[in-house]
């Protein structure tokens, strides 16, 4: 067990519809990373924030967008919801920024299937 | 840009056979390098990591050595289980602007099966 969690585990849903994924960082992390795994094109990085704040983007559609709150819990909610969008989608945490570990803790993941 | 090449699967093993899963890199900087082990059906594991040249990272039997002359960090086992099958991930982050860690960058996966 990570110390990640994220709910909920499945979602299943129609095209055109939103969704929002919810994660919980580990104890004392402010970091938290969303990720996106698809056949097709892997292990993607979306976004990242730090206490509370957008510290980089990847790969994020303009429909998906991101935030965390003040209790450092993270959501990404998907509109618009396309085919291709079903996909696993993990949040992960990291330790303090300006510490040295540059780990990061993996949740079980969403799986979004969108029909 | 940073990316991760590994060799791709499947690959198939039976027990108590010797694992190699390459993987090299290409990054702008001095990146730590990660394996990450995916369970069918679950999430992904830290396996084990090295932050810098020649740091050999293990866990649970399996090693790699960051190779900073090759840019390579490939996994070794030398006797695998059933319990091994898994998908494989080797990945890279570089240190953030602040401290921390950036975005991770996966390679394909490399999906493991070994048979009793």
């Amino acid at each position: 067990d990570s110390g990640v969690t994220q709910t909920p585990k499945h979602l299943i849903t129609a095209t055109g519809q939103r969704v929002t994924l919810r994660c919980s960082p580990r104890s004392g992390d402010l970091s938290v990373y969303w990720y996106q795994q698809s056949l097709d094109q892997g292990l993607q990085f979306l976004i990242q924030y730090y206490n509370g704040e957008e510290r980089a983007k990847g790969n994020i559609l303009e429909r998906f967008s991101a935030q965390q709150f003040p209790d450092l819990h993270s959501e990404l909610n998907l509109s618009s919801l396309e085919l291709g969008d079903s996909a696993l989608y993990f949040c992960a945490s990291s330790p303090l920024l300006g510490g040295r570990s540059y780990e990061q803790y993996f949740g079980p993941g969403t799986r979004l299937t969108v029909t | 840009g940073n990316s991760v090449t590994q060799m791709e699967g499947p690959v198939t093993l039976s027990e108590e056979a010797f694992l190699t899963i390459n993987c090299t890199y290409t990054a702008t900087g001095y990146p730590s390098l990660f394996w990450y082990v995916q369970y069918p059906g679950e999430g992904l594991q830290l396996l084990l990591k090295a932050t810098k040249a020649d740091d050999k990272g293990s866990n649970k039997g399996f090693e790699a050595t960051y190779r900073k002359e090759t840019t390579s960090f490939h996994l070794e086992k030398g006797s695998v289980q059933v319990s091994d099958s898994a998908v494989y991930f080797c990945a890279l982050t570089l240190p953030g602007s602040q401290g921390g860690s950036e975005k991770l960058v996966f390679g394909k996966g490399t999906k493991l099966t070994v048979n009793p």
